[in-house]
């Protein structure tokens, strides 16, 4: 069964106004979630890294003040796309991993966000 | 260099036989390594992980790891229309605190 779920699979806004995306692990404790961009025909980009409790890390070239996280419990991180612009439309997909051993990542379902 | 290589295909092979797909990385403290697998417009699905040196078998997927020569592989058995898919390689190192992934190689199977 699924071990990640994301919220929602798809949106459609315009142009300014701001998104939210939610991912939550199902069955444990996230300390660290994942949240990736990829656009058509391309590969995963890691945006950021979220920590339950203290500020997320951003890749290189990320805005921070654009996307925001918050990861305020254990299992459940946030993604805002703030005052966004068609070209912030993409698939966005957060990931998470159980925290034992070497665990591999595990997917959420990805949010199509479409900006008009 | 790009740290994950992998060629981007298309690898067309026919329904029934084996599909090789390659994946090279630079970083040589990597230690856990994983192959993912992506349907048109969806997220990645975990198909394997291995992390250790040989051979790890899992149904009709083996995956292939050789830390000597930086390289990990997938071999797909009697492949069916439905493996038609890109193929994601993923290093984790870094005491696993990043996961790197390569462009993926898109696989079609042909009936």
């Amino acid at each position: 069964g699924a071990v990640v779920s994301q919220h929602p699979s798809r949106v459609i806004c315009k142009s300014g106004t701001s998104v939210k995306i939610e991912c939550r692990s199902l069955d444990f404790q996230a300390t660290t979630m994942f949240w990736y961009r990829q656009f058509p025909k391309k590969s995963l980009m890691l945006m950021a890294t979220s920590n339950e409790g203290s500020k997320a890390t951003y890749e290189q070239g990320v805005e921070k003040d654009k996307f925001l996280i918050n990861h305020a419990s254990l299992t459940l991180s946030t993604l805002t796309v703030t005052s966004a612009h068609p070209e912030d439309s993409s698939f966005y997909i957060c990931s998470a991993r159980r925290p034992t051993g070497n665990s591999p990542l595990h997917f959420g379902n990805g949010t199509r966000l479409t900006v008009t | 260099q790009k740290e994950v290589e992998q060629n981007s295909g298309p690898l067309s092979v026919p329904e029934g036989a084996i599909a090789s797909l390659n994946c090279t990385y630079s970083d040589r403290v990597s230690q856990s390594f994983f192959w993912y697998r992506q349907y048109s417009g969806k997220s990645p699905e975990l198909i394997m992980s291995i992390y250790s040196n040989g051979d790890k078998e899992d149904g009709r997927f083996t995956a292939q790891l050789n830390k000597a020569s930086q390289y990990v592989s997938l071999l797909i058995r009697d492949s069916q229309p439905s493996d038609s898919a890109t193929y994601l390689c993923a290093i984790a190192s870094g005491g696993y605190q990043k996961v790197t992934f390569g462009i993926g190689t898109k696989l079609q199977v042909i009936p």
